[in-house]
């Protein structure tokens, strides 16, 4: 099973909008809504900021937004903040004989 | 608090051995499946083994099968990783993670223990 595909880095200036894709195939990101997105900073424990797509678990920031469309599903970090700097990773349920994929990881940089 | 505490990490030589301890506090442990997901010095999550509720299901990486044994002790709320015959490569911090068995979404992860395989 490949790790689903990441833009290596993404920036933004604070305030501003990004978008974070991780591509997939039919057998994952593209056959179910189990995408879910985690946010890691250094050092630190990776943390759910996104499942079934687009659904927040409480005490997420609604600056945080899912989104899937064929094969690939995004990630989108609205008012960038200073505190969003860190790697963010997407995952999958896949149909193969491993059913657990994770992106290649996101470096995201506040300007 | 749902917590869950890794141990039993460190260091070992190539084609040593090593068990690896989650314990978990604030929930009920039986009711859940759960996981291992490593993450080598610098690189991404990396997926690793999954164990159901009962223990009746369980999975693991093609890169680990044959080699790592995922287990759990429901009375004592603890989920473990032996490791054998270990190589350079599994040199990572390993997570333990509880997953939701409705969304598959990992929720929450331990703070992780360090398995470094080096002569």
């Amino acid at each position: 099973q490949s790790a689903l595909t990441q833009p290596a880095s993404v920036s933004g200036s604070p305030g501003q909008s990004i978008t974070i894709s991780c591509t997939g195939t039919s057998s994952d990101v593209g056959g179910y809504n189990y995408v879910s997105w985690y946010q890691q900073h250094p050092g630190k424990a990776p943390k759910l900021m996104i499942y079934d797509v687009s659904n927040r678990p409480s005490g997420v920031s609604n600056r945080f937004s899912g989104s899937k469309s064929g094969n690939t599903a995004s990630l989108t970090i609205s008012g960038l903040q200073a505190e969003d700097e860190a790697d963010y990773y997407c995952s999958s349920y896949t149909s193969s004989s491993s059913p657990f994929v994770f992106g290649t990881g996101t470096k995201v940089t506040v300007l | 608090e749902v917590q869950l505490v890794e141990s039993g990490g460190g260091l070992v030589q190539p084609g040593g051995s090593l068990r690896l301890s989650c314990a978990a506090s604030g929930f009920t442990f039986s009711s859940y499946s759960m996981n291992w997901v490593r993450q080598a010095p610098g690189k991404g999550l990396e997926w690793v083994s999954y164990i159901s509720s009962s223990s009746s299901t369980i999975y693991y990486a093609d890169s680990v099968k044959g080699r790592f044994t995922i287990s759990r002790d429901n009375a004592k709320n603890s989920l473990y990783l032996q490791m054998n015959s270990l190589r350079d490569e599994d040199t990572a911090v390993y997570y333990c993670a509880r997953i939701d068995s409705s969304s598959w979404y990992f929720d929450p992860w331990g703070q992780g223990t360090l398995v470094t395989v080096s002569s």
